[in-house]
């Protein structure tokens, strides 16, 4: 089936240090969303955003719909321990369509102590 | 408030046989989906029930069907099992508004 593409696939990190993620698409989306997944769960959403070009905090994460709408990205500043997991964007149309989320691969974050 | 539970969390079936997994929405919310995880992917729609009828279809074979009660939970099935189908199964509901994800069934078909 459809996936966005999500980047990178893995990261390896020091506590303390910022992070940034990308997510792109050949088709368009009205509602980009970022997840984390925590091992033997389901995903948690973090932050949704709406309107493209829409710049949206929660924290310290910090999440942009790219203006073509057919992006995203997500950026955590200042990582810690508890930061660890897998995090997926998805995007979803609006319409028919509400609720079908179409996921990227996911990146699997790691930060050391 | 109970957020999306699902049932069982884990089960091991044969190739060949057949598997409900079951889904009740958080308090109010209308609307259950589907979703299937393989390992080290992200989740794929399967489908979405409103008001008990199939609203929407991924890319899954007619062997995946479902259903919704009058109360909005679900049930997802599974026939003629095969290998592939061992993944995490995620059921999703929402109202309108923000889709929030139950834990999962681990399904591991032997």
């Amino acid at each position: 089936g459809q996936q966005l593409n999500q980047s990178p696939q893995s990261m390896f990190i020091q506590e303390g240090e910022d992070v940034s993620m990308n997510c792109t698409s050949s088709s368009i989306f009205n509602t980009w969303l970022w997840y984390k997944q925590d091992p033997g769960e389901g995903p948690v959403l973090l932050i949704a955003l709406y309107k493209a070009g829409e710049l949206t905090s929660n924290g310290r994460l910090t999440a942009q719909f790219g203006i073509t709408r057919k992006d995203s990205f997500l950026n955590i500043s200042a990582s810690i321990p508890s930061d660890v997991g897998i995090y997926f964007c998805a995007g979803q149309l609006s319409g028919t369509s509400y609720g079908k989320l179409t996921f990227g691969q996911g990146t699997i974050l790691t930060v050391h102590p | 408030d109970a957020g999306v539970t699902q049932s069982p969390t884990h089960l091991i079936k044969t190739r060949g046989q057949q598997v409900t997994l079951r889904c009740s929405p958080k308090s109010g919310h209308d609307t259950v989906s589907w979703y299937q995880q393989a390992l080290g992917q992200g989740p794929q729609f399967i489908f979405q029930y409103y008001e008990e009828e199939e609203r929407q279809r991924g890319n899954f074979p007619d062997r995946f069907s479902g259903h919704q009660f009058p109360n909005y939970s679900s049930e997802l099935n599974v026939n003629a099992l095969l290998l592939g189908d061992s993944a995490l199964y995620l059921c999703a509901s929402s109202l309108a508004g923000t889709i929030y994800f139950g834990e999962g069934s681990w399904l591991t078909v032997v």
